[in-house]
């Protein structure tokens, strides 16, 4: 079974401070994602990336950054944690099968609260 | 502009009841749909997926059709237990050089006993 774990399930931060969100899946995917989910807005993308290093932004990266220095792994920082970034987090990942795209597993979330 | 749009946005059943959820898309070009459960606090979960070609799948009690001429797709679930509580999500790939999935905002089923 595919596995996407995320570091934190929940988080309590400050406004200004740095946040690391991190993601690992164990499956050697190429692709991994971050999206957030609130409340009658769906999943939104911030950023994903199809290889190390490589990094596109989604829909919704202002205030976002990322970084895959390994292949298993996939981080979301939050240059200086607002309000406005409360959100439950998703990580997800799949397998890049020739250009075609399949399932993507997600990790359980983290959900994070800026006080 | 690509939209996926689910109804109904929740739903109440008597556990053992069948259910149908809906979901429309005006998405362009068309890859794939995908529908996903979400329990209550956790990551979504795929039940299936769908290319243009195919127009029904199913998995267990949870069957999907998919009419690619009119751009609707269903979600059906078969003798509701507890447990299907949870989010259902309606997912659209589009295929346009590269790949973008367009989320719907799910529907909320709460299954009593």
């Amino acid at each position: 079974d595919v596995k996407v774990t995320q570091s934190s399930r929940y988080l309590v931060k400050r406004t200004g401070e740095k946040v690391f969100l991190e993601c690992v899946q164990d499956m050697d995917h190429e692709n991994m994602f971050w999206y957030r989910q609130d409340p009658g807005l769906g999943l939104r993308l911030i950023y994903f990336s199809y290889d190390v290093k490589m990094k596109e932004k989604g829909d919704i990266p202002e205030g976002y950054s990322v970084s895959r220095e390994k292949k298993e792994r996939f981080s979301l920082i939050l240059e200086s944690a607002s309000t406005n970034q409360t959100s439950m987090y998703l990580c997800a990942s799949e397998e890049n099968k020739l250009g075609r795209t399949d399932t993507q597993y997600f990790g359980p979330g983290t959900r994070l609260t800026v006080l | 502009k690509n939209q996926v749009e689910q109804s109904p946005q929740s739903l109440i059943i008597l556990e053992g009841k069948n259910c149908t959820l809906q979901c429309n898309y005006t998405v362009s070009p068309f890859s794939n749909l995908r529908w996903y459960k979400q329990d209550t606090g956790r990551g979504p979960v795929s039940l299936t997926i769908m290319t243009f070609s195919e127009n029904t799948k199913s998995n267990g009690r949870y069957t999907a059709t998919l009419d690619a001429d009119t751009k609707q797709s269903s979600l059906h679930i078969t003798a509701s237990q507890l447990s299907d509580s949870a989010s259902y999500i309606c997912v659209v790939t589009v295929l346009r050089g590269t790949y973008k999935y367009i989320f719907g905002t799910g529907t909320r089923l709460k299954v009593l006993a």
